[in-house]
């Protein structure tokens, strides 16, 4: 059974901190990796994605893929309160599994 | 440029009944692809469709099912529904089949009593 696992959170961080979010995925024939914000009651949309081993910066966010440890993160520099959402990551091989979110909260 | 549209946004159905949720892309966008998403299970991918054919399937029983029409916009259909067929049923889009920039509707919320 391929999975991908997150902490459901909530991950409380406060305003202008780093948010660290984490993935592990259970599939080595994941090829691509892929970070959503999902804010309540709205679709998910997609914030980056990654394929390489390494850093992939974007603005605020930087994700960041071990495949030998089969762990993915996205980082949230500067946090503000509009970062507050539930953060979905994603692994695809020939088909595309979500885990199931990480509530992150910014303190104001 | 519009967004991916779904239609309808609220349904309540029985149970043994029969629904069709309906989804056009992004103009330009040639595959759909189809997530069913629960608070239990999360987002889980159901179907992509492009040029009209089924490319990849989930895990899902074959009471769902869906279509594709040649101006891309899609269709899905869940037969003998189940209490547990209750969810959120999203819709994406991209331009082309396996193409990793997908881009969500709106979500039709599905009640089953």
């Amino acid at each position: 059974q391929k999975e991908v696992e997150q902490n459901s959170g909530p991950l409380s961080v406060p305003e202008g901190a780093i948010a660290s979010l984490n993935c592990t995925y259970s599939d080595r024939g994941s090829q691509s990796f892929f970070w959503y914000r999902q804010y309540s009651g709205k679709s998910p949309e997609l914030i980056m994605f990654i394929y390489s081993n390494g850093d992939k910066e974007d603005g605020r966010f930087t994700a960041q893929l071990n495949k030998a440890s089969q762990y993915v993160s996205l980082l949230i520099r500067d946090s503000q309160p509009s970062d507050s959402a539930t953060y979905l990551c994603a692994g695809k091989d020939d088909k595309i599994i979500f885990g199931k979110g990480t509530r992150l909260h910014i303190l104001p | 440029k519009a967004g991916v549209t779904q239609t309808p946004r609220y349904l309540i159905k029985t149970r043994g009944q029969q629904v069709t949720l309906s989804c056009s892309p992004i103009s330009g966008h040639r595959s759909v692809s189809w997530y069913q998403q629960t608070p239990g299970q999360g987002l889980q991918f159901l179907f992509e469709y492009f040029s009209e054919t089924q490319r990849n399937k989930g895990n899902f029983p074959g009471r769902f099912s869906g279509r594709q029409f040649s101006n891309s916009r899609s269709e899905m259909n869940v037969s003998t529904l189940e209490l547990g067929d209750s969810a959120l049923y999203l819709c994406a889009s991209t331009q082309e089949y396996g193409a990793d920039t997908q881009y969500f509707g709106p979500g039709t919320r599905l009640t089953v009593l």
